[in-house]
């Protein structure tokens, strides 16, 4: 069964620095995808960015970059110049690719809070 | 285009209860999953449906069943409610549910049980 795993409950960051979310993940499978979602207070759930694990080119979506290290099955989140709105619960979730159900596996989330 | 839309927004039952929560997928999107989150976890799969086929299930008991509808609109149902039922019951559509697809998520119907 694949994990996910979020070693950082909570960070807290002043407006416009930068911050990385860290993310490690366990399977042994060797196709498979992986995302950063965001959860804003009022709570619905919105994509970040998404990696493709047979893509070697970390994925970027304007200020959000992931560093993507599949041998040490690591996948750190990085935002640039934040900002009020990043305030949010951030969660990283695992995808196989395979036949059958296709469902997320979501680590526990990182609460990040952007203080102005 | 609206967004996958979900309802009721808030529910409170009480155990031994029997709950529909209903979920709309954006439009031309096929797959519906459904997630719980309890308060301070992340999602945990609870089923995934495609063309109004089951695709698979995560661990949770009978007392939980869903269908899909030929609109693809999705029912969650839940009987005998628990109080460790309590949760954010979320819905996500896909296009085809195909691997790697990314799913979209509703707002949500935020479940409590007395």
């Amino acid at each position: 069964a694949q994990t996910v795993t979020q070693s950082q409950p909570e960070m807290s960051v002043q407006e416009a620095e930068t911050v990385t979310l860290s993310c490690t993940y366990d399977t042994s499978e060797s196709n498979y995808y992986l995302f950063w979602y965001k959860q804003p207070p009022s709570r619905q759930m919105i994509l970040v960015i998404r990696q493709e694990a047979y893509k070697q080119q970390n994925a970027t979506e304007n200020r959000f970059s992931v560093n993507f290290q599949k041998a040490a099955k690591s996948f750190s989140l990085k935002i640039s110049d934040s900002q009020l709105g990043d305030t949010a619960m951030y969660f990283c979730a695992f995808m196989k690719r395979s036949e059958g159900a296709q469902k997320l596996v979501f680590g526990q989330g990182t609460r990040l809070t952007i203080n102005p | 285009d609206a967004g996958v839309t979900q309802s009721p927004t808030h529910l409170i039952k009480t155990r031994g209860q029997h709950v529909t929560l209903r979920c709309s997928p954006i439009s031309g999107h096929k797959s519906v999953s459904w997630y719980q989150q309890v308060l301070g976890q992340g999602p945990q799969f609870i089923f995934q449906y495609y063309e109004k086929e089951e695709r698979g299930r995560g661990n949770f008991p009978d007392r939980f069943s869903a269908r899909q509808f030929p609109n693809y609109s999705s029912e969650l149902n839940v009987n005998a409610l628990l109080l460790g039922d309590s949760a954010l019951y979320l819905c996500a559509s896909s296009l085809d549910g195909r691997g790697g697809e990314t799913q979209y998520f509703g707002p949500g119907t935020r479940l409590l049980v007395l």
